[in-house]
């Protein structure tokens, strides 16, 4: 049980690439998120799903998309990577409700140059 | 802006003593939980509070909320070296799926 795997653990992009984030979790959890760390700060909400096929946006959405084509996968994509986006990006899953725990997978390291 | 907020965004105390965590949220919430974060690496779960509950135990860990200050508070007695890490509480809207995140709090103690 491997619980939530991201990749890849680090990347770096020139400006105007794109590339996409892979997150996978065997859990069979229905709700899936993908989150932004920047220093000085908590965690902000990119997007989320809360099953297969579903997405919606989160707190800064703009820049990146997503998608849940199965339960398992949640993938998070930089259509033209910008220096703004120089981030430690985080994805989550949860079984889902209003009471539910949030499992961490350990993190992807973003440079944008 | 963020929901949650932690003080003091940082604290250093000797190992056995007992370190304090605040947090301050804006709206209406169904539950609280706080997180820890080992440096480079992701947020580990640690105890969740609902909105009906005041005050929560696990292990060496207190967890209190003040719904009608919006305020909920971490307490880690006889703290270890090991709890070095950066904590961080979430606050859960009633409104929706999202788990709004506050800065966080680094901690660090001292052998």
């Amino acid at each position: 049980n491997a619980g939530v795997t991201q990749t890849p653990k680090f990347r770096v992009l020139k400006t105007g690439q794109s590339m996409t984030l892979l997150c996978a979790q065997d859990m069979n959890h229905e709700y899936m998120y993908w989150y932004r760390q920047d220093p000085g700060m908590g965690l902000r909400l990119i997007h989320y799903s809360v099953g297969e096929g579903t997405t919606a946006k989160g707190e800064v959405p703009d820049g990146y998309n997503v998608s849940r084509l199965k339960k398992q996968n949640f993938l998070l994509g930089l259509e033209s990577a910008a220096p703004s986006q120089t981030s430690v990006y985080f994805c989550a899953s949860s079984l889902g409700g209003s009471l539910e725990t949030q499992y961490f997978g350990p993190g992807t390291r973003l440079l944008v140059l | 802006s963020q929901q949650g907020e932690e003080d003091p965004q940082a604290l250093s105390i000797q190992e056995g003593e007992n370190a304090t965590m605040n947090c301050s949220y804006k709206t209406s919430i169904n539950n609280l939980q706080w997180y820890r974060q080992n440096s480079g690496r992701g947020l580990v779960h640690l105890i969740l509070i609902r909105s009906n509950e005041r005050e929560k135990h696990s292990g060496r860990l207190r967890v209190t909320l003040d719904t009608s200050k919006k305020s909920s508070s971490l307490l880690i007695t006889a703290s270890r070296a090991a709890d070095t890490a950066s904590y961080f509480c979430a606050a859960r809207d009633t409104g929706g799926f999202k788990t709004i995140f506050g800065a966080g709090t680094r901690l660090f103690v001292k052998a």
